[in-house]
């Protein structure tokens, strides 16, 4: 079953600019986690936020989460062209054993 | 460190023909194992998940079947591929509540 909804879709921007991808989910979690594959690749842990904190940071990325909304949102600043992927939320649901995946948002940085 | 491993990259098998694809991670003990499934320019869909060995966990009823015959080693079957079948195989790993670590996947094609 898929929990998390990513929007938008598909987001196209130019080289430089920043990316803003948000992500649903419908109950409860621990945590949630975003996910970069890039086209015919595995999956890349990018970064987990706990349901305690509200904000978090790595390098050029920023995720947001507000549980009272139950959404997320992962800021990409100063885009550049190795950013070109599909970005995944995921979310625990409460348990230790499967994350719950969103459909996914394409990213396309453009030079 | 660890690593996973996944084989082959790329299959073409005729409709009809038996699977095996298989998962071997290196550098840690015990993990929870997963198998998914991602269509073209989807989210992913988790297939099976392995808490131990022998123990396999199926989410959605389908062609495929799954093993765990060692700690480290998970191996996605079918006795007979169908068209629907296609898609990408992605093996991942995790311990407790931390990210899960994708292979590279296999790339399935029935003709």
């Amino acid at each position: 079953s898929q929990q998390g909804e990513e929007d938008p879709q598909a987001l196209s921007i130019q080289e430089g600019e920043n990316a803003t991808m948000n992500c649903s989910y419908k109950t409860s979690i621990n945590n949630l986690q975003w996910y970069r594959q890039n086209s015919g690749r595995g999956l890349v842990h990018l970064i987990l936020i706990r349901s305690n904190e509200r904000e978090k940071h790595s390098g050029r990325l920023r995720v947001t989460l507000d549980t009272s909304k139950k959404s997320s949102s992962l800021l990409i600043t100063a885009s550049r062209a190795a950013d070109t992927a599909s970005y995944f939320c995921a979310t625990d649901e409460g348990s230790n054993y499967q994350l719950i995946w969103g459909a996914g948002t394409k990213l396309i940085i453009k030079p | 460190s660890q690593t996973i491993h996944q084989w082959p990259a790329t299959l073409v098998q005729p409709v009809g023909s038996p699977l095996s694809l298989e998962c071997t991670v290196e550098g840690t003990s015990n993990p929870n194992l997963y198998w998914y499934r991602q269509a073209a320019g989807r989210g992913l869909q988790l297939l099976f998940y392995s808490v131990g060995i022998g123990q396999i966990s199926s989410e959605v009823p389908q062609n495929l079947s799954a093993s765990r015959p060692q700690d480290r080693q998970f191996i996605l079957s079918s006795k007979k591929l169908l068209l629907s079948d296609s898609g990408f195989y992605l093996c991942a790993w995790k311990t407790g509540f931390d990210e899960q670590y994708f292979g590279p996947g296999t790339r399935l094609t029935v003709t």
